[in-house]
């Protein structure tokens, strides 16, 4: 079965400083891979979604990047963080092309201070 | 434009009572239709989806939704609310096509009172 990792969980960083944060997928091959983020803990914003290695798209503009090193690897980066950053970070997958379900990770609460 | 829409933010139940978290939708052509779970620090937790097919889905928990084609919802229901049912929960929307094409509603919180 598929299991979505994401990490770290809780995440406190002083403003400016640079982030990281990570999710890897097991057992799939190729998935669509997605970040979202949770403001006020209630409507999500699709950030970013990846169809393959090196492939990155951006939804909305702002002070985050993503990067896909690996087939099942998704990394969400900043390098200088900014207090609107602060909020909950979602990791989600989908079956390829044809998939239209999606699948979440745990989640990485950030606060940004 | 796709767009679906969680008319209540807040639904309190009495524990053992049937449960109805509501969910309107709008998208010109076939609608797949989505609810998620999500408990307090965690991520969202998929529950059931409709396509095509039967009206009424049974998903994960007990739970089961109604798609109405003529009145665009696709309500969430359950017979006996548990008090671990509370949580918040999540419609969502894509008319056919990829999954980053889903539009999330705004949330419904359910407390099941004991």
């Amino acid at each position: 079965s598929q299991t979505i990792h994401q990490w770290p969980a809780t995440l406190v960083q002083p403003v400016g400083s640079p982030l990281s944060l990570e999710c890897t997928v097991e057992g799939t091959s190729n998935p669509n891979l997605y970040w979202y983020r949770q403001a006020a803990g209630r409507g999500l914003q699709l950030l970013f979604y990846s169809v393959g290695i090196g492939q990155i798209s951006s939804e909305v503009p702002q002070n985050l990047s993503a990067s896909r090193p690996q087939d099942r690897q998704f990394i969400l980066s900043s390098k200088k963080l900014l207090l609107s950053d602060s909020g909950f970070y979602l990791c989600a997958w989908s079956v390829g092309a044809t998939g239209n379900t999606i699948y979440f990770g745990e989640g990485s609460w950030l606060t940004v201070v | 434009a796709q767009s679906v829409a969680q008319p209540e933010d807040q639904v309190n139940v009495a524990e053992g009572n049937p449960l109805t978290v509501k969910c309107t939708y709008s998208v010109s052509g076939n609608p797949y239709l989505f609810w998620y779970v999500q408990y307090p620090n965690r991520g969202l937790q998929f529950l059931l989806k409709y396509i095509t097919g039967d009206n009424l889905v049974k998903g994960s928990y007990g739970f089961e939704a109604e798609f109405n084609k003529g009145q665009t919802s696709f309500h969430l229901k359950k017979p006996s609310a548990l008090v671990s049912d509370s949580a918040l929960y999540f419609c969502a929307v894509i008319r056919g096509g990829s999954a980053r094409q889903l539009t999330f509603g705004s949330g419904t919180q359910l407390t099941v009172l004991p």
